[in-house]
Protein backbone atom coordinates (compact mmCIF):
# COMPACT_ATOMS: atom_id res chain seq x y z
CA UNK A 1 0.00 0.00 0.00
CA UNK A 2 0.92 3.53 0.10
CA UNK A 3 1.68 3.63 3.52
CA UNK A 4 1.14 1.81 6.99
CA UNK A 5 -2.45 1.54 7.68
CA UNK A 6 -3.51 1.02 11.17
CA UNK A 7 -7.51 -0.36 11.93
CA UNK A 8 -9.72 0.64 13.53
CA UNK A 9 -8.59 4.13 14.30
CA UNK A 10 -10.45 4.67 17.51
CA UNK A 11 -11.49 1.60 20.04
CA UNK A 12 -13.11 2.04 23.29
CA UNK A 13 -13.61 -0.75 25.36
CA UNK A 14 -14.69 -2.03 29.06
CA UNK A 15 -12.18 -3.17 31.05
CA UNK A 16 -11.54 -6.98 31.21
CA UNK A 17 -11.79 -7.11 27.52
CA UNK A 18 -9.95 -8.35 25.05
CA UNK A 19 -8.67 -5.97 21.71
CA UNK A 20 -7.04 -6.39 18.48
CA UNK A 21 -5.38 -3.87 16.79
CA UNK A 22 -4.15 -4.32 13.20
CA UNK A 23 -1.30 -2.85 11.78
CA UNK A 24 -0.52 -2.97 7.35
CA UNK A 25 3.10 -2.33 7.03
CA UNK A 26 4.14 -1.01 3.42
CA UNK A 27 4.52 -3.47 0.71
CA UNK A 28 7.73 -5.32 1.35
CA UNK A 29 8.66 -4.19 4.22
CA UNK A 30 10.64 -6.55 6.56
CA UNK A 31 11.02 -4.61 9.80
CA UNK A 32 7.67 -4.30 11.84
CA UNK A 33 7.46 -2.61 15.06
CA UNK A 34 4.87 -1.30 17.71
CA UNK A 35 5.41 1.70 19.75
CA UNK A 36 2.73 3.08 22.29
CA UNK A 37 2.36 6.62 23.08
CA UNK A 38 0.66 7.44 26.06
CA UNK A 39 -0.36 10.85 27.75
CA UNK A 40 2.53 13.33 28.90
CA UNK A 41 5.19 9.78 27.73
CA UNK A 42 7.04 9.37 25.15
CA UNK A 43 6.95 6.84 22.28
CA UNK A 44 7.55 3.07 24.63
CA UNK A 45 8.42 0.21 22.20
CA UNK A 46 6.55 -2.55 22.35
CA UNK A 47 8.09 -5.10 19.58
CA UNK A 48 10.11 -5.36 16.98
CA UNK A 49 9.32 -8.03 13.99
CA UNK A 50 12.02 -9.11 11.13
CA UNK A 51 9.35 -10.94 9.05
CA UNK A 52 7.34 -13.22 11.03
CA UNK A 53 9.84 -13.71 14.02
CA UNK A 54 10.30 -11.22 16.99
CA UNK A 55 13.53 -10.95 17.79
CA UNK A 56 13.02 -7.95 20.48
CA UNK A 57 9.75 -8.07 22.49
CA UNK A 58 11.20 -6.83 25.26
CA UNK A 59 8.78 -3.56 25.75
CA UNK A 60 6.02 -5.35 25.70
CA UNK A 61 4.60 -4.08 29.30
CA UNK A 62 2.95 -7.39 30.70
CA UNK A 63 2.02 -10.95 29.50
CA UNK A 64 -1.78 -9.79 28.65
CA UNK A 65 -0.06 -8.19 25.78
CA UNK A 66 0.96 -10.42 22.73
CA UNK A 67 1.53 -9.99 19.27
CA UNK A 68 2.15 -11.80 15.72
CA UNK A 69 2.60 -11.25 12.59
CA UNK A 70 1.76 -13.67 9.56
CA UNK A 71 3.22 -13.72 5.70
CA UNK A 72 5.95 -11.59 6.65
CA UNK A 73 3.42 -8.49 6.21
CA UNK A 74 0.41 -8.43 8.16
CA UNK A 75 0.59 -7.57 12.11
CA UNK A 76 -1.70 -8.14 14.95
CA UNK A 77 -0.95 -6.40 18.69
CA UNK A 78 -3.45 -8.20 21.11
CA UNK A 79 -4.04 -6.70 24.75
CA UNK A 80 -6.04 -9.58 27.12
CA UNK A 81 -8.03 -8.40 29.97
CA UNK A 82 -7.67 -4.37 29.59
CA UNK A 83 -7.31 -2.03 32.15
CA UNK A 84 -7.39 1.08 32.49
CA UNK A 85 -3.47 2.03 32.34
CA UNK A 86 -3.48 0.32 28.70
CA UNK A 87 -5.15 3.67 27.32
CA UNK A 88 -2.78 4.73 24.67
CA UNK A 89 -1.94 5.47 21.02
CA UNK A 90 -1.14 2.66 19.37
CA UNK A 91 1.71 2.92 16.99
CA UNK A 92 2.67 0.68 14.17
CA UNK A 93 6.14 1.87 11.91
CA UNK A 94 7.77 -0.54 9.02
CA UNK A 95 10.98 -0.12 7.51
CA UNK A 96 13.11 -1.84 4.79
CA UNK A 97 15.53 -3.51 6.92
CA UNK A 98 16.60 -3.11 10.42
CA UNK A 99 19.71 -1.78 9.21
CA UNK A 100 17.51 1.14 7.70
CA UNK A 101 15.21 1.67 10.49
CA UNK A 102 15.75 5.02 11.23
CA UNK A 103 13.77 5.67 8.09
CA UNK A 104 10.75 4.12 9.72
CA UNK A 105 7.22 4.93 8.53
CA UNK A 106 4.68 5.21 10.88
CA UNK A 107 0.52 4.81 10.62
CA UNK A 108 -1.79 7.19 12.32
CA UNK A 109 -2.04 4.73 15.64
CA UNK A 110 -4.83 3.45 16.97
CA UNK A 111 -6.44 5.79 19.86
CA UNK A 112 -7.46 2.69 22.62
CA UNK A 113 -9.52 3.99 25.09
CA UNK A 114 -10.57 1.81 28.12
CA UNK A 115 -13.30 2.51 30.30
CA UNK B 1 20.12 2.93 30.00
CA UNK B 2 19.54 5.41 26.91
CA UNK B 3 17.41 8.21 27.26
CA UNK B 4 15.72 11.57 25.54
CA UNK B 5 14.80 14.78 27.23
CA UNK B 6 12.80 17.36 25.41
CA UNK B 7 11.95 20.71 26.97
CA UNK B 8 7.93 20.41 27.87
CA UNK B 9 4.96 22.27 25.62
CA UNK B 10 3.26 23.47 24.21
CA UNK B 11 5.66 26.33 22.66
CA UNK B 12 3.41 28.82 21.17
CA UNK B 13 4.72 31.13 18.72
CA UNK B 14 3.80 33.87 16.38
CA UNK B 15 4.11 33.12 12.63
CA UNK B 16 7.80 34.37 11.37
CA UNK B 17 8.78 33.81 15.22
CA UNK B 18 12.03 32.06 15.82
CA UNK B 19 12.53 28.59 17.27
CA UNK B 20 13.83 26.49 19.38
CA UNK B 21 13.19 23.01 20.98
CA UNK B 22 15.59 22.09 23.52
CA UNK B 23 16.67 17.66 23.31
CA UNK B 24 19.61 16.71 25.53
CA UNK B 25 20.39 12.97 25.79
CA UNK B 26 21.93 9.94 27.55
CA UNK B 27 23.63 7.07 26.00
CA UNK B 28 26.26 5.11 25.81
CA UNK B 29 28.86 5.06 22.86
CA UNK B 30 27.94 7.40 19.95
CA UNK B 31 24.76 7.20 18.80
CA UNK B 32 22.22 8.71 15.58
CA UNK B 33 20.10 11.61 16.52
CA UNK B 34 16.33 12.40 14.63
CA UNK B 35 13.71 14.66 14.66
CA UNK B 36 10.55 13.27 14.19
CA UNK B 37 7.37 15.48 13.18
CA UNK B 38 4.03 14.34 14.22
CA UNK B 39 1.17 16.67 12.18
CA UNK B 40 -2.17 17.12 13.51
CA UNK B 41 -4.31 13.58 12.16
CA UNK B 42 -0.63 12.22 10.47
CA UNK B 43 1.58 9.63 11.24
CA UNK B 44 5.02 10.88 12.54
CA UNK B 45 7.63 11.32 10.24
CA UNK B 46 11.17 11.65 9.98
CA UNK B 47 12.42 15.58 9.87
CA UNK B 48 15.77 15.34 9.93
CA UNK B 49 18.90 13.39 11.74
CA UNK B 50 22.41 13.39 12.22
CA UNK B 51 24.68 10.55 12.28
CA UNK B 52 28.22 11.97 14.44
CA UNK B 53 29.53 14.67 16.29
CA UNK B 54 28.89 17.96 14.51
CA UNK B 55 26.89 17.03 12.04
CA UNK B 56 24.18 19.28 11.11
CA UNK B 57 20.72 17.88 9.54
CA UNK B 58 18.43 20.38 7.55
CA UNK B 59 15.20 19.89 6.26
CA UNK B 60 12.59 22.27 5.60
CA UNK B 61 14.03 25.01 6.90
CA UNK B 62 14.77 23.46 10.88
CA UNK B 63 18.13 22.61 11.59
CA UNK B 64 20.09 20.74 14.43
CA UNK B 65 23.41 20.41 15.50
CA UNK B 66 24.82 17.33 16.99
CA UNK B 67 26.73 18.78 19.95
CA UNK B 68 28.48 15.62 21.76
CA UNK B 69 30.29 18.26 24.51
CA UNK B 70 26.50 19.05 25.42
CA UNK B 71 24.77 16.01 24.33
CA UNK B 72 22.05 17.81 23.07
CA UNK B 73 20.37 18.28 19.64
CA UNK B 74 18.31 21.80 19.34
CA UNK B 75 15.81 21.62 16.60
CA UNK B 76 15.94 25.41 15.06
CA UNK B 77 13.87 27.54 12.52
CA UNK B 78 14.61 30.80 11.60
CA UNK B 79 10.87 31.54 11.05
CA UNK B 80 7.51 29.52 11.70
CA UNK B 81 4.67 29.06 9.80
CA UNK B 82 1.29 28.07 10.75
CA UNK B 83 1.66 24.98 9.02
CA UNK B 84 4.79 23.92 11.54
CA UNK B 85 2.35 23.44 14.29
CA UNK B 86 2.71 20.11 15.17
CA UNK B 87 3.87 17.69 17.61
CA UNK B 88 7.69 17.57 17.50
CA UNK B 89 10.15 13.87 18.73
CA UNK B 90 13.77 13.90 19.89
CA UNK B 91 15.00 10.59 19.12
CA UNK B 92 17.96 8.39 18.89
CA UNK B 93 19.47 5.05 17.84
CA UNK B 94 21.97 3.35 19.39
CA UNK B 95 25.25 3.08 18.03
CA UNK B 96 25.21 -1.28 18.56
CA UNK B 97 23.26 -3.97 19.20
CA UNK B 98 19.64 -3.66 18.18
CA UNK B 99 18.97 -0.53 16.48
CA UNK B 100 15.24 0.53 18.09
CA UNK B 101 14.58 4.58 18.17
CA UNK B 102 15.01 5.87 21.60
CA UNK B 103 12.31 8.86 21.61
CA UNK B 104 11.29 12.06 23.98
CA UNK B 105 7.69 12.66 25.17
CA UNK B 106 7.70 14.93 22.38
CA UNK B 107 7.16 19.10 22.45
CA UNK B 108 3.69 20.80 20.85
CA UNK B 109 4.34 23.78 18.55
CA UNK B 110 1.31 25.94 18.20
CA UNK B 111 2.24 28.55 15.61
CA UNK B 112 -0.74 31.59 15.51
CA UNK B 113 -0.80 34.11 12.52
Amino acid sequence: GAGVSQSPSNKVTEKGKDVELRCDPISGHTALYWYRQSLGQGLEFLIYFQGNSAPDKSGLPSDRFSAERTGGSVSTLTIQRTQQEDSAVYLCASSWDRGHNEKLFFGSGTQLSVL
Amino acid sequence: GNSVTQMEGPVTLSEEAFLTINCTYTATGYPSLFWYVQYPGEGLQLLLKATKADDKGSNKGFEATYRKETTSFHLEKGSVQVSDSAVYFCALIQSTGFQKLVFGTGTRLLVSP
